[in-house]
């Protein structure tokens, strides 16, 4: 079954301090990965895809398909990373995004 | 992202009540999708259109309905409400399916009393 699975309910961590949203999923074919994130009260907004391999607001993420995961990654965090992160995988016939259960990140000054 | 809306932005209703949430979007994408968001539980799928009159339910369709009569308009309908049904609704759109970014409203922020 199509699954994404994102470990941390909540990630606490100071500001200048590196940070890692973990994200593992389980799919049979080649997955499309998304990182999306909601700040607070907001819309959801995309904020990579691994396909792109690009670093957006100094995040990158990695697809690791041994490890079946695709972390997310900030070497320093800032206090406007605050928000709820969202892992999705795209692999579905639907043609919509499986979503993990999200990560709420609390940047603290 | 201004190119995907949704009405009302907040409501709330009563149990039994008959509730219609509306969603629209300028871009002519094939895909549109209902989501709720409920703590604990993520995002998850209600009801998906991949085109005008071609609907199919999602992971979480029980009390819903919608229709997609014109491409751009994807109504999502609570029959007759129930607290349970307390969420907030995000409306999505994606050109087609696949690798496409998949773009999202504001939200809405329904209450059941």
């Amino acid at each position: 079954a199509q699954r994404v699975t994102q470990p941390e309910k909540l990630l606490s961590v100071f500001k200048g301090a590196p940070v890692e949203l973990k994200c593992n999923y389980s799919y049979s074919g080649s997955p499309e990965l998304f990182w999306y994130v909601q700040y607070s009260r907001q819309r959801l907004q995309l904020l990579l895809r691994h396909i792109s391999r690009e670093s957006i607001k100094g995040f990158t993420a990695d697809l690791n398909k041994g490890e079946t995961s695709f972390h997310l990654k900030k070497p320093f965090a800032q206090e406007e990373d605050s928000a709820m992160y969202y892992c999705a995988l795209s692999g579905g016939s639907q043609g919509n995004l499986i979503f993990g259960k999200g990560t709420k990140l609390s940047v603290k000054p | 992202d201004a190119g995907i809306t949704q009405s009302p932005r907040y409501k709330i209703t009563e149990t039994g009540r008959q509730v219609t949430l509306m969603c629209h979007q300028t871009w002519s994408h094939s895909y549109m999708f209902w989501y709720r968001q409920d703590l604990g539980h993520g995002l998850r799928l209600i009801y998906y259109s991949a085109a005008a009159d071609i609907t199919d339910k999602g992971e979480v369709p029980d009390g819903y309905v919608v229709s997609r009569s014109k491409t751009e308009n994807f109504p999502l309908t609570l029959e007759s409400a129930t607290r349970s049904q307390t969420s907030v609704y995000f409306c999505a759109s994606r050109l087609t399916g696949g690798l496409d970014t998949q773009y999202f409203g504001p939200g809405t922020r329904l209450t059941v009393l």
